[in-house]
């Protein structure tokens, strides 16, 4: 079975930074894409960038570059994203989500979500 | 980016009956391979998203085949044959066209 469970939720002040983590199980992580997104309370869902777990090589929406660096240790099967600079506007829910790149079947697979509130 | 507009915000729906969930792109989906990249999800409360159909036609395993996904290269539609009460939430499209990927706003279905 497929799982992917993500780190528990993050208060952090503003300018601080936060590594969120994303730990696979049931599928071989070196030949999909993880994808990381955003979803702000009652709001649309952002789509923040991709990492290969082959080679950790990234994809990114420029709207997140700065902000978010995406990285892969292959040897626990474990997709971490960073983010940086916190702010009220990176309060959120981040969801790690699989993705086969080349097939793009579609986001298959969802971590249950993890929230960061950004506070003082 | 590639916008997506999703129409209506809300639905109401006696269950039993149909229910169809628009979505309109700012740019064609149709890749030159013949393949359209949009999608469709559900998210229940409280929930992860959750895939419900893939390249425009394509049902995702597990989804019941009430569930179906139709349109053209920038309109596309959802549609839920025999509503029931677990597919309460709201619906989102999407696009794996090009980068950033995107999605729509949603659409909320609620139960009469």
């Amino acid at each position: 079975e497929v799982q992917l469970q993500q780190s528990g939720a993050e208060l952090v002040k503003p300018g601080a930074s936060v590594k969120l983590s994303c730990k696979t199980s049931g599928y071989t992580f070196s030949n999909y894409y993880m994808s990381w997104l955003k979803q702000m309370p009652g709001q649309n869902i952002e789509w923040i960038g991709n990492i290969y777990g082959g080679n950790g090589g990234t994809g990114y929406n420029q709207k997140f570059k700065g902000k978010a660096t995406l990285t892969v240790d292959k040897s626990s099967s474990t997709a971490y994203m960073d983010l940086s600079s916190l702010t009220s506007e990176d309060s959120a829910v981040y969801f790690c989500a699989r993705v086969d790149y080349y097939s793009r079947r579609g986001f298959d697979y969802w971590g249950q979500g993890v929230m960061v509130t950004v506070s003082s | 980016d590639i916008v997506m507009t999703q129409a209506p915000l809300s639905v109401s729906v006696t269950p039993g009956e149909s229910a169809s969930i628009s979505c309109r792109s700012s740019k064609s989906l149709l890749h030159s391979n013949g393949i359209t990249y949009v999608y469709w999800y559900l998210q229940k409360p409280g929930k992860s998203p959750q895939l419900l159909i893939y390249r425009m036609s394509n049902l995702a395993s597990g989804v019941p085949d009430r569930f179906s996904g139709s349109g053209s290269e920038t309109d596309f539609t959802l549609k839920i044959s025999r509503v029931e009460a677990e597919d309460v939430g709201i619906y989102y499209c999407g696009q794996l066209l090009e980068n950033p990927w995107t999605f729509g706003g949603g659409t909320k279905l609620e139960l009469k």
